[in-house]
Parts: C-alpha cells; structure tokens; sequence
C-alpha cells in the first residue's frame, strides 16, 4: 500500500538554525498538508498547499516558514530561524482529490537546543 | 469555533471485550467527523468518517462510530477488542465547509488492549 514518508525521523538543530523538514506524499495525490504536535499537546494544522500554492494557514504558519514542492515527488517544510518553541513533532499529509481524507506520514521530530 | 473534546487520555480493555472511545464536538455547521489512529512509530491512519450521509459509519478493522447530533458525540465503538488495536486514537473535526484540509484534532485517547 503507498505510504507518506517523511525524512529525517529525528532532527536535532540549534536555536536560530534553518532547517528542512522534507516528505514524499503519495505519488498521484493533488493536496498536501503539515501539522505538528508538540509534546502533550494536540495536533495542530499548519499549511495546505495545492496546485504549486499555499490554499490555507493557520495563525501558526507565519514568516518563519514557508513549504515548497520542489519536484514531482518531495513536498518541504523550511523553518527559517528556529526558535525553542518549535520542538514539536511535525507531519506531512497528502490526500488524493478529497482533503477530508488524509494519508499521514510518520512524522518527523525536531528537536531544537 | 470548530472543536472536538477526548473524554479520556487512557482506555483499558481486555481482549476480546468491547471498546468504547467518547468523542464529543462543537460546530457551528454539520461537521465533517473522523476517527484516525496511529500506532508506535507509524504515521496517523483514517479509520472512518462522517460526511452527513448515515450516521452510523463503518470503518477498517471492525470499528465504527455513529453520530448523534442530539449528544453532540461521535464516539468509536468495536464490538470485540485485539491486542493489535493497542494504539493512539484521534476524534477530528473539519475546520469548515469550505476548509482545504484544516483538520482540528482532539487530544487523543491511548487504547491499552490487556490479553
């Protein structure tokens, strides 16, 4: 069965420090999606991009982050200057044509010092 | 505001005894309801979803949830509990009608399967 990936499992980056959260979403879905959650709490929407363009943000999504579909296959998630409150485990989605119905990666869990 | 409230962090059952996880939402429109789950290591799966077609929803591995507008609930129910349904389960509520994906999670309740 196709699954999201997500690269790194674990990141580990200074405070201050860029950093590039990368997935491959299911190679036929159109809408991609990342959420984090941060230790104890919910899972929180971030963005959803579709047709090369962000559709979507929460209040969360500001400047520091931007996402990007590099190729056909990677969809990213780059961190601009990363702040101690950003250390949270980060998922990617995809969905094929319906964005209620989300296929999940595994997450990737960044860790800022 | 869209919402959905977990009505506990930990579930314990016995294998082979029925599992009731409780959901309850908070929309200003007929919500768009889901039941997603996610074991060690693994990314989030859907397990099923109400989109205002029947109210009792089927979904993978035996579970379903029926919604009751009247309760305000959406509460997952599998009638006899396996040891690999141990996992973390996430009641979700869409953001809006118009929403491109914002899925609004609850906090989770961990399903604890004893044999």
């Amino acid at each position: 069965e196709p699954e999201v990936t997500q690269t790194p499992s674990h990141q580990v980056t200074q405070m201050g420090q860029e950093v590039i959260l990368r997935c491959v979403p299911i190679s036929n879905h159109l809408y991609f999606y990342w959420y984090r959650q941060i230790l104890g709490q919910k899972v929180e929407f971030l963005v959803s991009f579709y047709n090369n363009e962000i559709s979507e943000k929460s209040e969360i999504f500001d400047d520091q982050f931007s996402v990007e579909r590099p190729d056909g296959s990677n969809f990213t998630l780059k961190i601009r200057s990363t702040k101690l409150e950003d250390s949270a485990m980060y998922f990617c989605a995809s969905s094929l044509r319906d964005p209620s119905a989300q296929y999940f990666g595994p997450g990737t869990r960044l860790t800022v010092t | 505001a869209q919402s959905v409230t977990q009505l506990d962090s930990h579930v314990s059952v016995s294998e082979g005894t029925p599992v009731l996880l409780r959901c309850n939402y908070s929309s200003s429109y007929s919500p768009s309801l889901f039941w997603y789950v996610q074991h060690p290591n693994k990314g989030l799966q859907l397990l099923l979803k109400y989109t205002s077609a029947a109210t009792l929803v089927k979904g993978i591995n035996g579970f379903e949830a029926e919604f009751k507008k009247s309760e305000t609930s959406f509460h997952l129910t599998k009638p006899s509990a396996h040891m690999s349904d141990a996992a973390e389960y996430f009641c979700v509520v869409s953001a809006s009608p118009r929403s491109q994906g914002n899925l609004i999670f609850g906090k989770g309740t961990k399903l604890s399967v004893k044999p």
